[in-house]
Order: structure tokens, then C-alpha cells, then sequence
């Protein structure tokens, strides 16, 4: 069936340094990915996102890149701060706004 | 943020006990979700609805029923709760098409449920 996995489920980082989380799907079919982050007690929130006719993405601090060949998504962080710690989730989109979530990995940052 | 709020925002029944979630928004966005996340684990679909009266299964709706009689209520159902079904319960809406994004969907506050 259809799956969507995070490589590691945690990560520590210093503050100031990139940060990059990595995802793995299954379904060479999907067209759309999203990512999102959860801080501890709320709901996930939207980071950014990418279709599957892109390579690459990038929003404020954020980037996203899509390597269709493998079946792997990563999210990279620059210059991380410690607002940035929480739970990041990739999730691949399936239709009618439908996501499939992987487990999530816990980005925590030092000071 | 946007307008979703849920609620209760915290429940404790009993096994074999009725419960009712409710998710109210007031975007005014046709899709809404319901999704359930357990500890250590992503959301996975219970139920979604593209429209009044138009509900479709997700990924695990077994022991859940949803009802959409307006567009910003959407109501989740637990006829007769397990102890399974603990978990925190997240609502999303989505408006689809957005200019800005191809679906980006926007989460409630989540409401956490015990079944003892």
C-alpha cells in the first residue's frame, strides 16, 4: 500500500546551522507533497509545499527538494532558531485535498 | 489563523458510550477532514466531506460516522467508543485551488480523547 516515512525521527541541531529532514514515499504516482510543522499541543501548520513537476522549492528560511527517481523529498531549514523546534511532517497529497502523513521527525534545536 | 474551532477540546468517557466532535469554521471552505494522530505517529484520515451532505471514507473509519449538514460544521461520530479510539482528533479544511497554494489545508486545535 501506499506510505509515506521520515528517515530519522528525531534531529538535534545547534542554532544557526541548516537543518535537513528527509522523507521517503512509496506511490511513484503521487503528484503533490507537503510539509508541515507541528509544535507541541496544536494542530500541523502548513510550511510549504511542492508539485510533483518541480525539482525545487523554496520559501522564507525553507526549501524543498523532490527527487522523483528515488522517491525522496527533503526539507531544509537554514539557519535554524530554536522557534523552529518542533514536529515536521511530510505528507504526500491524495486527491480532494486527502493527505497521507508520515510519522514525523522532532527537530530540536540547542542553543 | 484560520477560523476552525473544535470542540470539546478535552473528553474522558467510558467504553461503549456515544461521543460527538464538532469542527466549526468560519472560512467558508468546501472541504473539511477529520484526522486522528496516536503518540509518536502522522494523521491518518478518518473521514472527509467535499461538500454539504457529501462525506466519503478515509484511511480508518471504521467505528466513526460524519455529518455535514452545513457547510461550517462538521460533525464526527463515535457510536460506541473503544478504547482504541483514544487519540487526538484534528479537524482540517481546505479550500482547494487557492491562488497562493494547490491545497493547502488548515488544522484545528485538535481535541484530545480518553476512552477508558
Amino acid at each position: 500500500g501506499e506510505s509515506v516515512g521520515l528517515h530519522l525521527p528525531t534531529l538535534s541541531v545547534q542554532e544557526g546551522d541548516n537543518s535537513i529532514i528527509n522523507c521517503a514515499y512509496s506511490n511513484s504516482a503521487s503528484d503533490y507533497f507537503i510539509w508541515y510543522k507541528q509544535e507541541s499541543g496544536k494542530g500541523p501548520q502548513f510550511i510549504i509545499d511542492i508539485r510533483s513537476n518541480m525539482d525545487k522549492r523554496q520559501g522564507q528560511r525553507v526549501t524543498v527538494l523532490l527527487n522523483k527517481t528515488v522517491k525522496h523529498l527533503s526539507l531544509q531549514i537554514a539557519a535554524t532558531q530554536p522557534g523552529d523546534s518542533a514536529v515536521y511532517f511530510c505528507a504526500e497529497n491524495r486527491g480532494a485535498g486527502k493527505s497521507t502523513f508520515g510519522d514525523g521527525t522532532t527537530l530540536t534545536v540547542k542553543p | 489563523d484560520a477560523g476552525i474551532t473544535q470542540s470539546p477540546r478535552h473528553k474522558v468517557t467510558e467504553t461503549g458510550t456515544p461521543v460527538t466532535l464538532r469542527c466549526h469554521q468560519t472560512e467558508n471552505h468546501r472541504y473539511m477532514y477529520w484526522y486522528r494522530q496516536d503518540p509518536g505517529h502522522g494523521l491518518r484520515l478518518i473521514h472527509y466531506s467535499y461538500g454539504v451532505k457529501d462525506t466519503d471514507k478515509g484511511e480508518v473509519s471504521d467505528g466513526y460516522s460524519v455529518s455535514r449538514s452545513k457547510t461550517e460544521d462538521f460533525l464526527l461520530t463515535l457510536e460506541s467508543a473503544t478504547s482504541s479510539q483514544t487519540s487526538v482528533y484534528f479537524c482540517a479544511i481546505s479550500a482547494l485551488l487557492q491562488k497562493s497554494s494547490y491545497n493547502e489545508q488548515f488544522f484545528g486545535p485538535g481535541t484530545r480523547l480518553t476512552v477508558l
